[in-house]
Parts: C-alpha cells; structure tokens; sequence
C-alpha cells in the first residue's frame, strides 16, 4: 500500500510569515498532485508535477518533485489569511487511482 | 468547474436505515470516483468506477455498494448505516493528463451524511 505523509499536520502562523508544508512517501510516483480546500468545499487542484526536481510557482506558492520522486514540498512566502485551508497532496503510480495524503491544515492569523 | 452535483447535500439518518447518496457529472468523463473525509484520515478511496457498470473497490468499501448504469450518474449506497459511517462524502471525476502518468480530479460540494 502506498503512502503518502504530510507533516506538519497543524501550522498557525502570522499574516507575512513563509512556510513550507512537506508530502514523504517510500513509494515512487509518476506525478503528485497539490490540493486546497476550503471549509464546505471539494479540494481544488493547485499543481500537478511530472518531472523529478521539477519546481513549479504559482504567484507566492513554490512547489517542489523530489529528484526521486518520492516527495514534494510546498512553499508560501508572504502567507496571507485568504491562503488558510487544508492543503493536500496526492501521488500517481501506474493505473492505480490517486492516493491522498492526510493533510495539512494551516490557519494563518492577521 | 467540472459540472459535478451531489445530492443530498445534508442528510441525517437513523441506525440500519438504507441510504444512497447520487453523483452527477454533465461532461461525460469516463472515471468517477467516491471518498470519505474523516478528521485524522484525511480522504480515503471508498468504490471508483472506470466506465458504465464497471466498478471497482477502494481502500474503504466495507459496508458501502456503488453502481453505474448511466456515464452521469454514480450512485453510492450504505446498505444498513452505522454511526461509523457518518462522514463527508465527494464525489469526483477524473482527467488523465500526460499519457495516464497524471491524474486530475475534480470534487463535487461533497454530502454531509449522519447516522444517528
């Protein structure tokens, strides 16, 4: 069975602050996936990654494929309270469906 | 937006009662696919389908059936609920990009289901 961990699982921070939240799995993926979501909401897709050592930017969000292709990272400089929300990753292998990480929750306080 | 309702949005229930939840989908997307969300587990694959009456399970199928007899519509169903079945339900479609190596799915609002 593949996993996927996130970590942290919870992150309060202050309005200005970066961060970076972290997707580990022992398993090889053909892609990862990075997903919000919002509270009373489905997950949104935010990125897809293909390539090993990949990096992907998206306005202040920086995500990262591992070489191996075993992990990903996400970055966000400046936080901004409308960036609160559950962020996931999610990997594909093969003809498998997606797996899904348990999450991880930020709430970022003005 | 994918064009993915579901419906109920909110429903409680009672113990041993049977309940199905329905997936819709106007864009004819071949896979379709129904999870979970629990706090501390995060979104867990219950059935997933890969066309019309072909299903297959997920990671939590125990207590759940789906069928698919339309490309729109994908029906789960709880046959005798139990409190351990209250949960968040989505459903989702899914894009393969990239010659299959990628995978893009899109959510539905999700049912809020409660068995009492």
């Amino acid at each position: 069975t593949q996993l996927l961990e996130q970590s942290p699982q919870f992150l309060s921070i202050q309005e200005g602050e970066n961060l970076t939240v972290y997707c580990n799995s022992s398993s090889v993926f053909s892609s990862l996936q990075w997903y919000r979501q919002e509270p009373g909401e489905g997950p949104v897709l935010l990125v897809t990654v293909v390539t090993g050592g990949e990096v992907k930017k998206l306005k202040r969000l920086t995500f990262q494929f591992g070489d191996a292709r075993k992990d990903s990272s996400l970055h966000i400089t400046a936080a901004q309270t409308g960036d609160t929300g559950l962020y996931l990753c999610a990997g594909k292998s093969g003809n498998t469906p997606l797996v899904f990480g348990k999450g991880t929750r930020l709430s970022v306080i003005a | 937006d994918a064009g993915i309702t579901q419906s109920p949005r909110h429903k409680v229930t009672e113990t041993g009662t049977p309940v199905t939840l329905r997936c819709h989908q106007t864009e004819n997307h071949r896979y379709m696919y129904w999870y979970r969300q629990d706090p501390g587990h995060g979104l867990r694959l219950i059935h997933y389908s890969y066309g019309v009456k072909d299903t297959d399970k997920g990671e939590v199928s125990d207590g759940y059936s789906v069928s698919r007899s339309k490309t729109e519509d994908f029906l789960l169903t709880l046959e005798s609920a139990t409190s351990s079945q209250t949960s968040v339900y989505f459903c989702a479609i899914s894009v393969l990009g990239s010659g299959g190596a990628s995978d893009t799915q899109y959510f539905g609002p999700g049912t809020r289901l409660t068995v009492l």
